[in-house]
């Protein structure tokens, strides 16, 4: 199985903030690397997939780059909405396999 | 609108078995594959398993921790989604998502809320 390991796993910051997640991969993955967010008691919801396509209604202030088994989410100025945990996932071989997730809380 | 709605969930014990339900509406369902995804208490999320349409001989894949025990099914005349779950582990309690694939790029796009299945005796 594919392994996907975020860094950090969590990570304080302010509104206004630049944040970048990073996701790596144990295998290339190609460029089949998503990124969902999760709030509290909520169903995780997509954000980008592709590596780098932004989900249909999904601020552009969220970007991913990467490509292989490299990959960064960044959020260019959080807002208070964006406190959450951001899973990245593979989808190129099964099983389909999830980072740990990185949990964004408010400095 | 996509809407999917679980449903199903409940108190089992170590052994038993349980299954679950996932309406879908606001899109048509035969025409994509399904997964099942879950993330036990506290925990990150873990992929569970995925149908293919009729298109692909509604063919599935497996987690290998679930692989024997659960069977994922469903039935497009209902626009329903399954997920058969035998000889549960203390370790399957989880918050149990379905969720659509596209039909393009084969990654999950709309997510459920959820039910939620306990196995303790």
């Amino acid at each position: 199985d594919i392994q996907m390991t975020q860094s950090p796993s969590s990570l304080s910051a302010s509104v206004g903030d630049r944040v970048t997640i990073t996701c790596r991969a144990s295998q290339d993955v190609s460029n089949y690397l998503a990124w969902v967010q999760q709030k509290p008691g909520k169903a995780p919801k997509s954000l980008i997939y592709g590596t780098s396509r932004l989900q249909s209604g999904v601020p552009s202030r969220f970007s991913g780059t990467g490509s292989g088994t490299e990959f960064t989410l960044t959020i260019s100025s959080l807002q208070p909405e964006d406190f959450a945990i951001y899973f990245c996932h593979q989808y190129n071989t099964y099983p389909v396999t999830f980072g740990g997730g990185t949990k964004i809380e408010i400095k | 609108e996509v809407q999917l709605v679980e449903s199903g969930g409940g108190l089992v014990q170590p052994g038993g078995s349980l299954r679950l339900s996932c309406a879908a509406s606001g899109f048509t369902f035969s025409d994509h594959y399904m997964d099942w995804v879950r993330q036990a208490p506290g925990k990150g999320l873990e992929w569970v398993g995925r149908t293919r349409n009729k298109a692909n001989s509604y063919t599935t894949e497996y987690a290998a921790s679930v692989q024997g025990r659960f069977t994922i099914s469903r039935d497009d005349s209902k626009n329903s989604l399954y997920l058969q779950m035998n000889s549960l582990k203390t370790e399957d309690t989880a918050m149990y998502y379905c969720a659509r694939i596209t039909t393009t790029h084969k990654r999950a796009d709309y997510w459920g809320q959820g039910t939620l299945v306990t196995v303790s005796s």
